[in-house]
């Protein structure tokens, strides 16, 4: 099984934060979490990535808690188009999960 | 700029035959992966290649092979297809093992009847 674990499914207002929660209690102290994107079945999209720190960038930001066992990835303003699965991974565990679903209402 | 090209993109076989999907990178990536997704599922890692000249089984090696033919080429071979292989089949390369982010292709459609 992948490190991560994500819910399954959430739902955002159009124009609100969307704060998109990821499980890695089992990380290691060097292993980086990425983000990725994955819209109807195009290939995923790489979003964000950190380590420690929080990191922002012009699609979204990335807050990982001081012990490292969560993040989450908020994007600031939800559109239509960010409708997507939303997929977090342990960068030397290379395994998916099944990723959080996140559909964007107007 | 191509990025990660996969071909073909589509692709339809009869059970028992054997066909081969081909990836390459213009990147000048170490490491590159192969991974399929089933119809409302994860990504799940078939194959990788760490560097060229290595290859190492990921979770779902069973029924098929790879070659690292050179830095930028990475096939995936299925020697004899079976409908249990009907996926969405996806290259992905990166610079090192454990260093960047995944560059993906867009993604080879292979049905077996």
């Amino acid at each position: 099984d992948a490190k991560t674990t994500q819910p399954p499914s959430m739902d955002c207002a159009e124009g609100r934060a969307a704060n998109l929660p990821c499980n890695h209690s089992t990380i290691s102290g060097n292993e980086y979490v990425y983000w990725y994107r994955q819209i109807h079945s195009q290939g995923p999209q790489y979003i964000i990535h950190g380590l420690k720190n929080n990191e922002t960038n012009e699609m979204a930001s990335l807050i990982i808690t001081e012990d490292r066992k969560s993040s989450t990835l908020i994007l600031p303003h939800a559109t239509l188009r960010d409708t997507a699965v939303y997929y977090c991974i342990v960068i030397d565990d290379m395994r998916f999960g099944a990723g959080t679903r996140l559909t964007v209402k107007p | 700029n191509a990025g990660v090209t996969q071909t073909p993109k589509f692709q339809v076989l009869k059970t028992g035959q054997s066909m081969t999907l081909q990836c390459a990178q213009d990147m000048n990536h170490n490491s590159m992966y192969w991974y399929r997704q089933d119809p409302g599922m994860g990504l799940r890692l078939i194959y990788y290649s760490a560097s060229e000249g290595t290859t190492d089984k990921g979770e779902v090696p069973n029924g098929y092979n790879v070659s690292r033919l050179n830095k930028r080429e990475f096939s995936l071979r299925l020697e004899s297809a079976a409908p249990s292989q009907t996926s969405v089949y996806f290259c992905a390369s990166r610079t090192g093992p454990n260093t960047g982010e995944l560059f993906f292709g867009e993604g080879s459609r292979l049905t077996v009847l």
